[in-house]
């Protein structure tokens, strides 16, 4: 059961590079959401989506895009990195959204240079 | 506004005693609370949750408190063991947007042998 995973675990990047950070649930979930986790911020939603092109703003979604074509993968790139953008990025996926407790994933470590 | 806060970032038990942790929150609006357990290096884990129509939810060795009047929430761990040791967030979920989740700074329980 490998439910939701994230790829790549660890990833180094040069400021103005575009880098897409992936994410896979076999749950069929359908909601999915992004996070972030910095020192001092906790955790902060980036984006979320309820269903299959459907997508919506978070919290922190500046320089972010994401793309929802199958309900199953949730990437989210940054256009042009900038160091502010180094973080550790989480993934969660829940049945329904609202009402629901969300699994997260193991986390990617991005460090933009 | 939405706010989610813990009353302390460190806490250090010995094996085998029990564990309190608290948080506060602001959004007397909120309807679901969760809590999550996040080891070095992985992703948030679900614990335990509960709804504000409920004082109390046990589970196991975990019970959650959650006392609406003074919007005060506590996590206690029972008989807590090395395996316990991890960050520790409250989470205040908003209904509408997807369930935008709230996160608390976290509290790093340290648990002696």
């Amino acid at each position: 059961d490998a439910g939701i995973t994230q790829s790549p675990r660890y990833k180094i990047t040069e400021t103005g590079r575009q880098v897409t950070l992936m994410c896979h649930q076999t749950w069929s979930h359908s909601y999915m959401f992004w996070y972030r986790q910095d020192l001092g911020h906790g955790l902060r939603l980036i984006y979320y989506s309820a269903a299959a092109d459907i997508t919506d703003k978070g919290e922190v979604p500046d320089g972010y895009v994401v793309s929802r074509s199958k309900t199953e993968n949730f990437p989210l790139t940054l256009e042009s990195a900038t160091r502010s953008q180094t973080s550790v990025y989480f993934c969660a996926s829940s049945v329904r959204g609202a009402s629901d407790t969300q699994y997260f994933g193991p986390g990617t470590r991005l460090t933009v240079l | 506004g939405e706010s989610v806060g813990l009353h302390l970032p460190t806490l250090s038990v010995q094996e085998g005693d029990n564990s309190i942790i608290n948080c506060a929150y602001s959004n007397s609006a909120s309807d679901y609370f969760i809590w999550y357990k996040q080891e070095s290096g992985k992703g948030p884990q679900f614990i335990i949750d509960i709804r504000s129509n409920m004082d109390k939810r046990q589970g196991q060795r975990v019970t959650v408190l959650l006392n609406k009047t003074v919007k005060h929430l506590s996590l206690q761990i029972a008989a807590t063991q090395p395996g316990d040791s991890a960050v520790y967030f409250c989470a205040e979920k908003v209904m509408h947007q997807g369930g935008k989740l709230i996160f608390g700074q976290g509290t790093e329980l340290s648990v002696k042998p």
